[in-house]
């Protein structure tokens, strides 16, 4: 079945130090979500990628949806501490009924 | 506020003990969703409501169900916990299955004893 792969696991980061997690998907996708779960919270929406090629920004954060649709990346400049929690990509298959594949998540750590 | 409220935040319960967890919207959206996520785990799909429509994944234990009695609110129910079970449990709602974003409430902690 679809998946989606999301590296690294865990990233550590000196305050103002540079951030990227990858996702990539084994099929092409729709859309792709970004998600963010502080901890001890819940996942908070952050944006969605649905064009090939597409860039989109918040801020100090770069989304990029690939090419092929199949992998995305999120980009955060110049980490600050309000940036600590773990980044879900969610890619929604072209096939299915619209069910979101999450990925491991990415766990940014960053250090005063 | 337009939002997901999961009650109780923390439940616990005896192995083999049912238990209900439950979710309400206010945003009067089609789609309710349950997740159950371990701890440093992506959240994993259990089951969907598209408005009365219940959509079952394939990997879902049998121990698991769910009701939706109307728009608002959905229940999960886990008929004998077994230790396996510990996890949050979060709900989440959409507009529509696709291209909408995904909201989600506080989540339950569920703890076994």
């Amino acid at each position: 079945g679809q998946q989606v792969m999301q590296i690294p696991q865990y990233q550590h980061v000196q305050e103002g130090e540079d951030f990227t997690t990858y996702c990539n998907s084994s099929t092409t996708l729709s859309n792709i979500q970004w998600y963010k779960q502080r901890p001890g919270g819940h996942p908070v929406f952050l944006i969605q990628l649905v064009k090939s090629g597409e860039v989109k920004k918040q801020k100090r954060l770069t989304f990029q949806f690939g090419e092929a649709k199949k992998n995305s990346s999120l980009h955060i400049t110049a980490t600050q501490t309000t940036d600590v929690g773990t980044y879900f990509c969610a890619g929604r298959g072209s096939s299915n009924t619209g069910k979101l594949i999450f990925g491991q998540g990415t766990t940014l750590q960053v250090k005063p | 506020d337009a939002m997901v409220i999961q009650n109780p935040r923390y439940q616990v319960t005896q192995f083999g003990k049912p238990v209900t967890l439950s979710c309400s919207q206010t945003l009067n959206h089609n789609v309710m969703y349950w997740y159950q996520q371990k701890s440093s785990q992506a959240p994993k799909l259990l089951f969907h409501y598209y408005d009365k429509d219940f959509n079952n994944e394939a990997d879902t234990p049998d121990n698991f169900q769910s009701r939706r009695p109307n728009t608002s609110f959905c229940f999960l129910d886990i008929r004998s916990p077994g230790l396996g079970d510990a996890a949050m449990y979060l709900c989440a709602t959409s507009r529509e299955s696709s291209n909408q974003p995904q909201h989600f409430g506080d989540g339950t902690r569920l703890s076994i004893l």
